[in-house]
């Protein structure tokens, strides 16, 4: 079975800075996805960035972009340019790359706090 | 863009009672996805269906069933409520793609209450 694990249960940055939220995984299979969603308070789940274990280049969106490390089983997620409209839960998520019906595996998320 | 759609959006029962949660997938989304969030949790995946067949099971307590209609939408039946059952219910969908990475879409979720 497969693990993801946030060590960071919360976090806070400086409006307009940077910020890099950690995620390691565990699994023995050699494809599959990996995403970051965000839940703002209104517990709505928003899929903010995406990436295939099997494609080398970093996975971007706007103001968001990941450090992805196969080797390490790292998937990093960097908000650059942090706006008031950050602030939420924000969870990584892994899934099979065959298993396009499977569920996905959340880690237990963290929390970002963005200082005005 | 149309979303997924739950309803009801609230419900508050009493225990041992049974609830039933329906899901409205995004329009040509052929699975449905359904998960638990107990209160500071992260989402749990109960089970899954791909063109109306169970796809993916996960930690679907036995007292639960659900299943998916021939117009594509879901019910989650949850029977003998009992108080640890109170969380978020998400219905997700996800349809062929690009890339067949079958992208989960979540809906605004049901938010049960077991008294």
């Amino acid at each position: 079975a497969q693990t993801v694990t946030q060590s960071q249960p919360e976090m806070s940055v400086q409006e307009a800075e940077t910020v890099t939220l950690s995620c390691t995984y565990d699994t023995s299979e050699s494809d599959y996805y990996l995403f970051w969603y965000k839940q703002p308070p209104s517990r709505q789940m928003i899929l903010v960035i995406r990436q295939e274990a099997y494609k080398q280049q970093n996975a971007t969106e706007n103001r968001f972009s990941v450090n992805f490390q196969k080797a390490a089983k790292s998937f990093s997620l960097k908000i650059s340019d942090s706006q008031l409209g950050d602030a939420a839960m924000y969870f990584c998520a892994y899934r099979s790359f065959g298993g396009g019906a499977d569920g996905l595996t959340f880690g237990k998320g963290t929390h970002l706090i963005i200082q005005p | 863009a149309a979303g997924v759609i739950q309803s009801p959006r609230h419900l508050i029962k009493e225990k041992r009672e049974t609830a039933t949660l329906k899901c409205y997938p995004i329009p040509r989304h052929d699975t449905v996805y359904w998960y638990q969030q107990g209160p500071g949790q992260d989402p749990q995946f109960l089970i899954s269906f791909y063109e109306k067949m169970q796809s993916d099971k996960g930690s679907i307590p036995d007292r639960f069933s659900a299943q998916q209609f021939s117009d594509y939408h879901s019910e989650l039946n949850m029977s003998s409520l009992e108080l640890g059952d109170s969380a978020l219910y998400f219905c997700a969908s996800s349809g062929p793609g690009l890339a067949g990475v079958r992208e989960q879409f979540f809906g605004p979720g049901t938010r049960l209450t077991v008294l």
